[in-house]
């Protein structure tokens, strides 16, 4: 069981935006940067969203993260068949003094 | 080209050791933070130890079930960075990546994955 709690599937049609959820505590979330990473079949993850909602180069404005609290989420709109992939959050815990992940979250695009 | 290349792994029976090696190039090596990651059989993603760079003191942290039995070590002027593993079982089964922590510039840069396959 994760630290972290995402919802382990979401779906969507072409075109509209869907957001996956990571819920935490108070000795990570709320506390720490969050970090967003999208892992395609077969391959390593991607940095989509560091630091709760900035974007490293290179990643479409589709995707954006945000932070309240003791939960994050990444919402990614205007979806593509591409974005079908497993997704991360993570940050670190200081009450185990260490960097937890949420369970991931399996996005299909209907 | 930016890259990590990992080496090592590979099968071990339960209480046995290896190490893993990944070889950094096309950026600075010594600013990195650099963390082991793992994918076990049930595709959750887990951290495994993360070291910081020189600059920031060289820390070393880890994740509690690995503690006391792996090590995780760097080499800036090889511009590697090891992780040794002893006493393994079979929950250290999974698929091991390098990789930098973007809490430094961002930075994402991921080895290819390795697998360690814990079994007597």
């Amino acid at each position: 069981q994760s630290v972290l709690t995402q919802p382990p599937s979401a779906s969507g049609t072409p075109g509209q935006r869907v957001t996956i959820s990571c819920s935490g505590s108070s000795s990570n979330i709320a506390i720490n940067y969050v970090y967003w990473y999208q892992q395609l079949p077969g391959t390593a993850p991607k940095l989509l969203i560091h630091r709760d909602n900035q974007r490293p180069s290179g990643v479409p404005d589709r995707f954006s993260g945000s932070k309240s609290g003791t939960s994050a989420s990444l919402a990614i709109s205007g979806l593509r068949s591409e974005d079908e992939a497993d997704y991360y959050c993570v940050t670190w815990d200081d009450s185990v003094t260490g960097a937890v992940f949420g369970g991931g979250t399996q996005l299909t695009v209907l | 080209e930016v890259q990590l290349v990992q080496s090592g792994g590979g099968l071990v029976k339960p209480g046995g050791s290896l190490r893993l090696s990944c070889a950094a190039s096309g950026f600075t090596f010594s600013n990195a933070w650099m963390n082991w990651v793992r994918q076990g059989p049930g595709k959750r993603l887990e951290w495994v130890a993360r070291i910081k760079s020189h600059f920031h003191g060289g820390t070393t942290t880890y994740a509690a079930p690995v503690k006391g039995r792996f090590t995780i070590s760097r080499d800036d002027f090889m511009k590697t960075v090891y992780l040794q593993m002893n006493s393994l079982n079979t929950e250290d089964t999974a698929v091991y990546y390098c990789t930098t922590d973007p809490y430094i510039d961002a930075l994402d840069v991921w080895g290819q994955g390795t697998l360690v396959s814990v079994s007597s």
